[in-house]
């Protein structure tokens, strides 16, 4: 079942502009990471933000975390071609095993 | 660098045959997991197993199995491989010491016809 539900589910920039992305989760989560998956490839792991955490940053990446809210941010600054790809939220549990629940993604493509 | 390589990056497969997907990780990581990714749905996990020759079922197990007979490798099986199988598989792993981040082979896109 899907933890996690991105939004919007798909974005369009230029290069040089800031995209943002949300994501939203039902249950009492211990962390929250987003992935990046380029066209066709497996996921990288970007960032990883703790449940007793606010924000983190990571380069170009700002992630920030409203546990009140149960919802989560991407922002990545100053966008590049390069940057093109979905980017995926994955929430764990303390009881999960090291489980993810992912969500469908929002699909992000940066144009020169 | 962590690494986790999957046996093929493409494949097609008739229905009914048995197929075998293989994925490899060379830093001794315990838990292994397999999960199929399909347009709108996201990444929904097969199977997981966190010690050598223990598996669990994730949320769509139904015509899959797993083996884990080393450490380092995984292999999801499909016993008779039908045309709602054809997908994108993802094989990842993670170390107790490395908190939840996963590390994920490349995939393998398999389509059955």
């Amino acid at each position: 079942s899907q933890q996690g539900e991105e939004d919007p589910q798909a974005l369009s920039i230029q290069e040089g502009e800031n995209a943002t992305m949300n994501c939203s989760y039902k249950t009492s989560i211990n962390n929250l990471q987003w992935y990046r998956q380029n066209s066709g490839r497996g996921l990288v792991h970007l960032i990883l933000i703790r449940s007793n955490e606010r924000e983190k940053h990571s380069g170009r990446l700002r992630v920030t975390l409203d546990t009140s809210k149960k919802s989560s941010s991407l922002l990545i600054t100053a966008s590049r071609a390069a940057d093109t790809a979905s980017y995926f939220c994955a929430t764990g549990t303390l009881s999960s095993w090291g489980k993810l629940q992912f969500g469908a993604g929002t699909q992000v493509v940066v144009t020169p | 660098d962590v690494k986790v390589t999957q046996s093929s990056r493409y494949l097609v497969k008739r229905t009914g045959e048995k197929v075998f997907l293989e994925c490899v990780q060379d830093m001794d990581h315990e838990n292994m997991f397999w999960y199929r990714q399909d347009p709108g749905l996201g990444l929904r996990l097969i199977y997981f197993s966190y010690d050598v020759k223990m598996k669990e079922k994730g949320d769509i197990p139904e015509g899959y199995s797993v083996s884990r007979e080393k450490k380092e490798r995984f292999s999801l099986i499909l016993e008779s491989a039908s045309t709602n199988q054809t997908s994108m598989y993802l094989c990842a792993s993670t170390g107790l010491e490395g908190g939840d981040t996963q590390y994920f082979g490349p995939g393998t896109r398999l389509t059955v016809l």
